[in-house]
């Protein structure tokens, strides 16, 4: 199929490990988004990136958290040193280029990584 | 911030019944809206979105939303439920110029619908 892919997706560390997670988009899509979903709560936005645009990284945690795109492709989010609060699902997801008439259009999610820090 | 509430976050009813969910956000100006739904097992995919227009918007599986910009709301409606709309239902909203394209998302609502 040709929808967003993530992958590994599932991941079990131990504290204080490094972690890198990928998302491939759907191919065409400039922008591409990474959410965090804590158990039982909403998607938090973690970082965008569009085009060769700088990225917003307001929603990254903490300075141990960042993420990378390579053009319009593949993107990794890492995170060192991991704790436990960082167990979490890590959602991507993929998006044509912004709305002309102003904003964000349908956001196309993948499976997600489940992320377990022991 | 930009927030968003989604105030029931379990509902259960039985097939047949009508369904609303409440969604209310805080920001003035312009918006863009999105409901997403999740199956079990599945992925996140979007229900209905809102950009301009007419406030009433239909999307799939009989869903509608309702926008009211004086009451920032945004109510998810179905007005007859099958077992297979169990699922999480999210809210999501982007606030226009502000929020650049960021969706900022209700913390989800946990329908089941008993057979």
């Amino acid at each position: 199929g040709a929808g967003v892919s993530q992958s590994p997706s599932n991941k079990v560390t131990e504290k204080g490990k490094d972690v890198e997670l990928r998302c491939d988009p759907i191919s065409g899509h400039t922008a591409l988004y990474w959410y965090r979903q804590r158990l039982g709560q909403g998607l938090e936005f973690l970082i965008y990136f569009q085009g060769n645009s700088a990225p917003d990284k307001s929603g990254l945690p903490s300075d141990r958290f960042s993420a990378e795109r390579t053009g319009e492709s593949v993107s990794t989010l890492t995170i060192q040193r991991t704790q436990q609060e960082d167990s979490a699902v890590y959602l991507c997801a993929s998006s044509l280029a912004p709305l002309t008439s102003g904003g964000a259009g349908e956001q196309f999610f993948g499976p997600g990584t489940r992320l377990t820090v022991l | 911030a930009q927030s968003v509430s989604q105030h029931n976050h379990h509902v259960i009813l039985s097939e047949a019944a009508s369904l609303e969910l409440g969604c209310n956000y805080s920001y003035g100006g312009t918006v863009n809206l999105f409901w997403y739904v999740q199956y079990p097992g599945q992925h996140l995919q979007l229900l209905l979105k809102y950009f301009s227009g007419d406030p009433l918007v239909k999307g799939i599986k009989g869903f509608e939303a309702e926008f009211i910009k004086s009451k920032f709301s945004f109510n998810l409606r179905k007005p007859s439920v099958q077992w297979s709309d169990t699922a999480e239902y999210f809210c999501a909203v982007n606030a226009r110029g502000a929020a650049g394209n960021k969706l900022t998302f209700g913390g989800g609502t946990r329908v089941l619908v008993k057979p």
